[in-house]
């Protein structure tokens, strides 16, 4: 499969714990995002990184959370200290570089927090 | 600042009837344009893009849209709806300039047997 896949897919923590995503884009894809989905909402913006540069972040990205890409492959999202507002599907994307290229979207990574 | 607007959470047509998806978006620049659809328990998948070319835009599975300046809109439309057309569509802008995308808050299709 050489689409986009993230792990785990479903993650069920306390409140107040730590939490990392994982992201692995399309191999050739230099841009990755991550986005924010909660029930009947669209996705909502997070971060974007170009190879392993973070270039625009969200207001909605708290200090509470934080993203690399250190060798402009994969992609971590990390949550401290989780609050139940946290609870949503995380989603992930990457394109190519280079013009309005669509993004293709992994599975999601589905957070409760109880 | 762009932004996007679904009209409608939910519409339900007839098997074989014609799908109409409404989105209209503000944007400051010249924008980009998505439809993508979303299966249950699947990721978003792209049905077709804007990108300043021609204003009618063909995409997968029969769907169409047209970009309206005047009107700033970007509907989805389908001739003829089949059961398998039952989804989540969101619309999405993406000003040049910019490397966010705003998603709308979505259109759950239904397709009525």
């Amino acid at each position: 499969d050489t689409g986009v896949s993230q792990d785990p897919r479903h993650k069920i923590t306390k409140r107040g714990q730590n939490v990392t995503f994982r992201c692995d884009p399309i191999s050739e894809h230099n841009r990755l995002y991550w986005y924010r989905q909660t029930l009947g909402q669209g996705p909502e913006f997070l971060t974007y990184f170009q190879n392993e540069a973070q270039l625009e972040k969200s207001r909605l990205l708290s200090d509470r959370f934080s993203a690399e890409r250190p060798k402009g492959s994969f992609s971590t999202l990390e949550i401290q200290r989780t609050e139940q507002g946290d609870s949503a599907m995380y989603l992930c994307a990457s394109s190519l570089a280079g013009g309005p290229h669509e993004q293709y979207f992994g599975p999601g990574t589905r957070l409760t927090v109880t | 600042a762009q932004s996007v607007t679904q009209l409608g959470s939910h519409v339900s047509v007839s098997e074989g009837a014609l799908v109409l998806l409404r989105c209209n978006y503000s944007s400051s620049v010249p924008p980009y344009l998505f439809w993508y659809v979303q299966y249950p328990n699947q990721g978003l998948q792209l049905l077709l893009k804007y990108t300043s070319a021609a204003t009618l835009v063909k995409g997968i599975n029969g769907f169409e849209a047209e970009f309206k300046k005047s009107e700033t809109s970007f509907h989805l439309t389908k001739p003829s709806a089949h059961m398998s057309d039952a989804a989540e569509y969101f619309c999405a802008v993406r000003g040049s300039g910019t490397y966010k995308y705003i998603f709308g808050t979505g259109t759950r299709l239904k397709v009525l047997a």
